[in-house]
């Protein structure tokens, strides 16, 4: 199998502040992952691809600079939510692609996800 | 644009009975992936089944089967002996093959009934 673990799961924070959210692959090496936030009932939205070893790649409309995006190594990546408000609230997912097998196995799988509060 | 539908937003199914969940994609690639993805109420995504484009046999997981149409662009999932614990949303989702990119469908909601 594949897990992928997210940390935290739940986040309180205060408007202003940033928030850090990890992803994790714990048994496969990702080179690349990826980050999406979806909002209740609804179906997911990519903001951004995280590559190891070099920039993210950001979706139309995602602001880079509020969405800082890490892959320092082959099984982490880290979002940070920057300057956090209210309207950031959501439901942040990520994923790690599997290429263990190459193009034949390529899969993603997902963490847990983590909810954001922004007060 | 590479696009997924899912026409419908909502099914019921009795328990231990059958249903199909309905995809469409549109893509002008020859090799991709296509998957089938549940997201119960924990909102954890688990991947249902996986199936490649280049392959024409239908790929089966348990309970889960699906119905590839490649010429038709269709993809749908069987789920066979429906468990309360299938009731969750579900999602198709298509790989862009040199991104890795996925590309989801609306998403279904499944209310299994006891």
């Amino acid at each position: 199998g594949a897990v992928v673990s997210q940390h935290p799961s739940w986040v309180i924070c205060k408007s202003g502040t940033s928030v850090k959210i990890e992803c994790r692959s714990l048994d496969f090496q990702a080179t690349t992952m990826f980050w999406y936030r979806q909002f209740p009932k609804q179906s997911l939205m990519l903001m951004a691809t995280s590559n190891e070893g070099s920039k993210a790649t950001y979706e139309q409309g995602v602001e880079k600079d509020k969405f800082l995006i890490n892959h320092a190594s082959l099984t982490l990546s880290t979002l940070t939510v920057t300057s956090a408000h209210p309207e950031d609230s959501s439901f942040y997912i990520c994923s790690a692609r599997d290429l263990r097998g190459g193009k034949s196995t390529d899969t993603q799988y997902f963490g847990p996800g983590t909810r954001l509060t922004v007060l | 644009a590479q696009t997924v539908t899912q026409s419908q937003p909502e099914m019921s199914v009795q328990e231990a009975e059958t249903v199909t969940l309905s995809c469409t994609y549109d893509t002008s690639e020859s090799n991709y992936y296509l998957f089938w993805y549940k997201q119960p109420p924990s909102r954890q995504m688990i991947l249902v089944i996986r199936q490649e484009a280049y392959k024409q046999q239908n790929a089966t997981e348990n309970r889960f089967s699906v119905n590839f149409q490649k010429a038709a662009k269709s993809f749908s999932l069987k789920i066979s002996d429906s468990q309360l614990g299938d009731t969750a949303m579900y999602f198709c989702a298509f790989t862009e093959s040199n991104t890795g990119k996925l590309i989801f469908g609306q998403g279904t909601t499944l209310q299994v009934k006891p």
